[in-house]
């Protein structure tokens, strides 16, 4: 089945400053990239997604990236503010089956 | 528009125990999902619904897990005996129909389960 390695684990940046976050995937039938954002205690929130025919897409302060050939996918957040503070969580989804990334824990310092 | 509900929040028991876990999902979605979300680590999906029949359950440990959703609506997801290990959120999700599957999946509260 499908395997999603994400990384950094744990990411700190001053307020401001951007973030890169990068996952990889092995099945190459991978057509759908969401990324979810999880605050302590709270469930996950869909932030952006890419589909697999699309190489980049852009939301306000965040785009994600993806290159097929590579199997990987990333997510860009730009002038980070200290509310962007969460987990973060890359995932790979075909057909009826979704695998997610083990997090990266980003951190925004005022 | 209400969101997806779960009960309970919160669920302590001990291992070898049993528990059942509820979800009710958006109206007229008909696609529901049960995720486990261990700490630390992000959500595995354990089963998928379509309407009453399952679409996936590739990721459910089928010696102690189990998830019903017999009308199409509610689900449960039950653990008969619970272990250690099973420490985790339980996370349920649901998604209209028409297509859009994840795309379009809303996640509930979740249910925190902890096994002593």
């Amino acid at each position: 089945g499908e395997n999603v390695e994400q990384h950094p684990s744990t990411l700190s940046v001053q307020e401001g400053d951007s973030a890169v976050i990068k996952c990889t995937y092995s099945d190459s039938a991978s057509n759908y990239f969401p990324w979810y954002k999880q605050e302590l205690g709270k469930r996950p929130q869909l932030i952006i997604d890419i589909r697999s025919n699309v190489g980049e897409k852009k939301d306000q302060r965040i785009a994600v990236t993806l290159n097929k050939t590579a199997k990987h996918f990333s997510l860009h957040i730009t002038e980070t503010q200290p509310e962007d503070s969460a987990v973060y969580f890359c995932a790979a989804s075909r057909n009826n089956d979704m695998r997610f990334g083990a997090g990266t824990r980003l951190t925004v310092k005022p | 528009e209400a969101g997806v509900a779960q009960s309970p929040r919160y669920k302590i028991i001990e291992k070898r125990q049993s528990v059942a876990f509820w979800c009710n999902p958006i109206s007229g979605h008909a696609t529901l999902y049960w995720y486990q979300q261990i700490l630390g680590q992000g959500p595995k999906l354990l089963i998928q619904f379509q309407n009453n029949g399952v679409v996936d359950d590739s990721q459910l440990p089928k010696d102690r897990f189990s998830a019903e959703r017999l009308k199409g609506v509610d689900s449960t997801l039950k653990i008969q005996p619970a272990k250690l290990e099973d420490s985790a959120v339980y996370l349920c999700a649901s998604s209209p129909p028409g297509g859009g599957g994840f795309e379009t999946q809303y996640f509930g509260p979740g249910t925190r389960l902890l096994v002593l």
